[in-house]
């Protein structure tokens, strides 16, 4: 069964940095492009960023773009994302999801068939 | 961006009664539509995809219609385990955006 295990949460200084994992199983990872969407406190789901299923095409929300970095590694089964100079908003549980196939997709995306538990980022001094 | 704008933000049901969820688009999303539950302390799950289609293992009591700019959601005789958050999302054009979500409640 298809399995996405969120981590590196924590608790972080304005400013500083952070690195997310996701690791996946039960599916050929090296497949299936990767999201990330994260949650503020009591909050709706937002959308961060997205990786191609080869690593070549990656799309991010104007919020974090230019701050954080989606990336994956294929040969370790595990989707990445950077976060640098961390912003109180930046607050939020933080979910990797799994594309859906081709019946699953647009000619631009695709809605996310499963979703790990997430990781909670906590950015404050 | 799109804007997804979602109505009513809660609705009230009484359980075995129909639901209808409601999402619109700031422009034309074609069919690139999907709805998620989510439940307290849990992940959202996908429940329908391409404005219409059930997810793998979604009961057939969810549907989903619609195209372009407005679509709904209908839960046809609400479970105890339905009441939840739904959020719909499109992914038509980045950046992905997803509505404010419906508070589905027990009446």
């Amino acid at each position: 069964q298809v399995q996405l295990v969120e981590s590196g949460g924590g608790v972080v200084q304005p400013g500083r940095s952070l690195r997310l994992s996701c690791a996946a199983s039960g599916f050929i990872f090296s497949n299936s492009g990767m999201h990330w969407v994260r949650q503020a406190p009591g909050k709706g789901l937002e959308w961060v960023a997205v990786i191609s299923y080869d690593g070549s095409n990656k799309y991010y929300a104007d919020s974090v773009k230019g701050r954080f970095t989606i990336s994956r590694d294929n040969s370790k089964n595990t989707l990445y994302l950077q976060m640098n100079s961390l912003r109180a908003e930046d607050t939020a549980v933080y979910y990797c999801a799994k594309e859906g196939g081709a019946e699953y997709c647009s000619r631009t995306s695709c809605s996310a068939d499963y979703w790990g538990q997430g990781t909670l980022v906590t950015v404050s001094s | 961006e799109i804007v997804m704008t979602q109505s009513p933000a809660t609705l009230s049901v009484s359980p075995g009664e129909r639901a209808t969820l409601s999402c619109r688009a700031s422009q034309s999303v074609r069919s690139n539509l999907a709805w998620y539950q989510q439940k307290p302390g849990q992940a959202p799950r996908l429940l329908i995809y391409g404005a219409s289609t059930r997810a793998t293992g979604i009961p057939a009591r969810f549907s989903g219609s619609g195209s372009g700019t407005e679509f709904t959601l209908t839960i046809s005789s609400l479970q105890s385990e339905d009441f939840a958050v739904y959020y719909c999302q499109q992914y038509n054009n980045f950046p992905l955006t997803f509505g404010g979500g419906t508070k589905v409640e027990i009446k």
